[in-house]
Parts: C-alpha cells; sequence; structure tokens
C-alpha cells in the first residue's frame, strides 16, 4: 500500500532533550516536506527537500534540522525542544516539486515539549 | 510569504444543508488546492484548480477558481455527517516549491 509513515504517533518529552522524528514513503517520491499544525495557524512548512542531499527552509525552520540521505527518508531533528515546539507535525512526499497538488500526507506526530 | 485567508473559521450546521466557504489572498495564485483533514489524519487532497475562473467538481463538493485569481470557494451541498473534518485551501509560492495554507475551516454537522 502506498503510504507516508511516521514514528513516533505520540511524544512527549521535556525541554533540552534531542528527539528525532522519523518520516518514510514508499512510493519513490522525489519531493518530501514536514509542516506543523497549531490552532488557528493552519499549516506552515518548516523543511522541504526536492531530491536526496537537497533540503531548503519552509517558513518557520527554526529549531529543527533536517536530512535526506535516501529518497524515502526525511527525519526531522530537533536538537533542543522547547515548549513552543509543542504541536502536531505532518510530514508529506508528492512525486515531484511540480506536483506539490499531489502531496501525501502521513498521519501525524502530536508532540508535547513539557 | 504569501498569506491565505480562510472564512468563515468554522461551521456548526445540520445534515442536509449546503456549505459554502471561501479563501482569499493579498497576492494572484495560479492554483489553488482544496485539501481535507478528518480527526486524527493528515490532510487529503480534495480538488484542485488550475484556470481563472474554473469551476471543478468532485461528488458533492464545488470549487471555483475566482477570476482575480486571489480567491477561491467551496461548497458542499446536502452535507452528511462524514463531511466534519477541517478543510484547507492552498497555494504555490511563486517559486513552485512551496505550499502556503490557509488557516482551516472547521466543520461540523449535527445529524
Amino acid at each position: 500500500e502506498a503510504q507516508v509513515t511516521q514514528n513516533p504517533r505520540y511524544l512527549i518529552t521535556v525541554t533540552g532533550k534531542k528527539l528525532t522524528v522519523t518520516c518514510s514513503q514508499n512510493m519513490n517520491h522525489e519531493y518530501m516536506s514536514w509542516y506543523r499544525q497549531d490552532p488557528g495557524l493552519g499549516l506552515r512548512q518548516i523543511y522541504y527537500s526536492m531530491n536526496v542531499e537537497v533540503t531548503d527552509k519552509g517558513d518557520v525552520p527554526e529549531g529543527y534540522k533536517v536530512s535526506r540521505k535516501e529518497k524515502r527518508n526525511f527525519p526531522l531533528i530537533l536538537e533542543s525542544p522547547s515548549p513552543n515546539q509543542t504541536s502536531l507535525y505532518f510530514c508529506a512526499s508528492s512525486f515531484s516539486k511540480i506536483s506539490y497538488n499531489e502531496q501525501f500526507f502521513g498521519p501525524g506526530t502530536r508532540l508535547t515539549v513539557l | 510569504g504569501q498569506q491565505l485567508n480562510q472564512s468563515p473559521q468554522s461551521m456548526f450546521i445540520q445534515e442536509g444543508e449546503d456549505v459554502s466557504m471561501n479563501c482569499t489572498s493579498s497576492s494572484i495564485f495560479n492554483t489553488w488546492l482544496w485539501y481535507k483533514q478528518e480527526p486524527g489524519e493528515g490532510p487529503v487532497l480534495l480538488i484542485a484548480l488550475y484556470k481563472a475562473g474554473e469551476l471543478t467538481s468532485n461528488g458533492r463538493l464545488t470549487a471555483q477558481f475566482g477570476i482575480t485569481r486571489k480567491d477561491s470557494f467551496l461548497n458542499i451541498s446536502a452535507s452528511i455527517p462524514s463531511d466534519v473534518g477541517i478543510y484547507f485551501c492552498a497555494g504555490p509560492e511563486t517559486s513552485g516549491s512551496r505550499l502556503t495554507f490557509g488557516e482551516g475551516t472547521q466543520l461540523t454537522v449535527n445529524p
């Protein structure tokens, strides 16, 4: 089944404790992206990647890192999480950057930073 | 970056009613997208619009690309309980590499 998977789905952590949220897609998509969703703000893009070893900042990249060493994986790294990074995070992928309309989203990761 | 404003922020309706929501921007978009997010899930694409004035349907959903290229509308006819969710409009940044999303319209349908 074609899908985007994220792990973990739920995470509670403390300020300053490094964490990684994994994202994997099995559709051989070139384009992958991370979003955060906050009430009243919709979805805001954190980082995106147009291909292996190519990443770029979205609208809210501060406090996050990403890597794209393989086509299928696009982990989101929080080196030193803070409470304002408490949010619902979505990973998404599409065949190419010009088919952004066909972005497939993962099920989401709800992160709480105490 | 570009901003999209959606209204209303939330709607509470009775089953069977028609629903209308819209999305506006201060800048021109060449593509308008409408996504739906059900509780506990990621957004799913409903309709994509590529041409000013275009009217596109997907079942009971109809979306229009405004003639000014600065707005779009989504209508749902004869709503049913499974229409519940958050509806987002979205459009690509000028570079085409990023999507900007609106704040969403939360729809509740009472049986």
